[in-house]
C-alpha cells in the first residue's frame, strides 16, 4: 500500500499525559500536513511542512503542540499534558505540489480520546 | 470565522436518484476546490476537484458544477447508490500560498434502496 499511514490508529490516554503520532506520506510527496477533526465537522489545518520546514502553523496549534519532520519525510506530532478537548481525530495528509497541482490525499487518522 | 458554508447537513436520496450539495466561499483567493468522501473511521478520500477557470467538470457519475461571481460550488452525484452513502466535504485552497484547505461541516448522504 503506498498511501499516507497514520500510527497508532487509535490512542487512549489520560489527562496530563504526553502523546506521539506518526505519519508516513506517500513516497516523494513534498508537504505534509496535520488537521484535526472532531465529531459532525470537517477538518481543520493544524500545521504543515515542505519537506522539512514546518512553514505555517494554526491559532489551533496551542504551545502544547509540536510537530517535525526530520529529513523531510516522516512526521510526527506531539501533545503535552493533554486535555480532554485535544480528544479528536488527527489526520495526516500529503502533497506533491507544483503550480498545478495542489492535490492532498489523507491518511487513515490517529483518533485520541483523553480521559 | 467559517469561509466554507455547506449545506445540506443531511441528505437522503433513493437509489438511482440525483444527490445534490452545495458550498459557497468568502475567500477571493481560493482558486482550488476539492470535494472529499469520507466513511465512518477513514480518512478523507478525494473524489473530484475543480479550479475557477472552468464552470464545470465531471468524473463518472460526479460532477462539480462552479460558480465564481457567486461563489459557489456543488457536487452532483449521479444515479446515487447505496455505497455512496458517507460523509462528504467541500473544501478551498489557494495554490499560491500555503495550499491549506479550509474545509466545510459535512454532508451526510444516505442513499436508500
Amino acid at each position: 500500500d503506498t498511501g499516507v499511514s497514520q500510527n497508532p490508529r487509535h490512542k487512549i490516554t489520560k489527562r496530563g499525559q504526553n502523546v506521539t503520532f506518526r505519519c508516513d506520506p506517500i513516497s516523494e510527496h513534498n508537504r505534509l500536513y496535520w488537521y484535526r477533526q472532531t465529531l459532525g465537522q470537517g477538518p481543520e489545518f493544524l500545521t504543515y511542512f515542505q519537506n522539512e520546514a514546518q512553514l505555517e502553523k494554526s491559532r489551533l496549534l496551542s504551545d502544547r503542540f509540536s510537530a517535525e519532520r526530520p529529513k523531510g519525510s516522516f512526521s510526527t506530532l506531539e501533545i503535552q499534558r493533554t486535555e480532554q478537548g485535544d480528544s479528536a481525530m488527527y489526520l495526516c495528509a500529503s502533497s506533491f505540489t507544483s503550480a498545478h497541482n495542489n492535490e492532498q490525499f489523507f491518511g487513515p487518522g490517529t483518533r485520541l480520546t483523553v480521559l | 470565522q467559517q469561509q466554507v458554508k455547506q449545506s445540506p447537513q443531511s441528505l437522503i436520496v433513493q437509489k438511482g436518484g440525483i444527490s445534490i450539495i452545495n458550498c459557497a466561499y468568502e475567500n477571493t483567493a481560493f482558486d482550488y476546490f476539492p470535494w472529499y468522501q469520507q466513511f465512518p473511521g477513514k480518512g478523507p478520500a478525494l473524489l473530484i476537484a475543480i479550479r475557477p477557470d472552468v464552470s464545470e467538470k465531471k468524473e463518472g457519475r460526479f460532477t462539480i458544477s462552479f460558480n465564481k461571481s457567486a461563489k459557489q460550488f456543488s457536487l452532483h452525484i449521479m444515479d446515487s447508490q447505496p455505497g455512496d452513502s458517507a460523509t462528504y466535504f467541500c473544501a478551498a485552497g489557494s495554490t499560491g500560498t500555503a495550499s491549506k484547505l479550509t474545509f466545510g461541516t459535512g454532508t451526510r448522504l444516505q442513499v436508500t434502496l
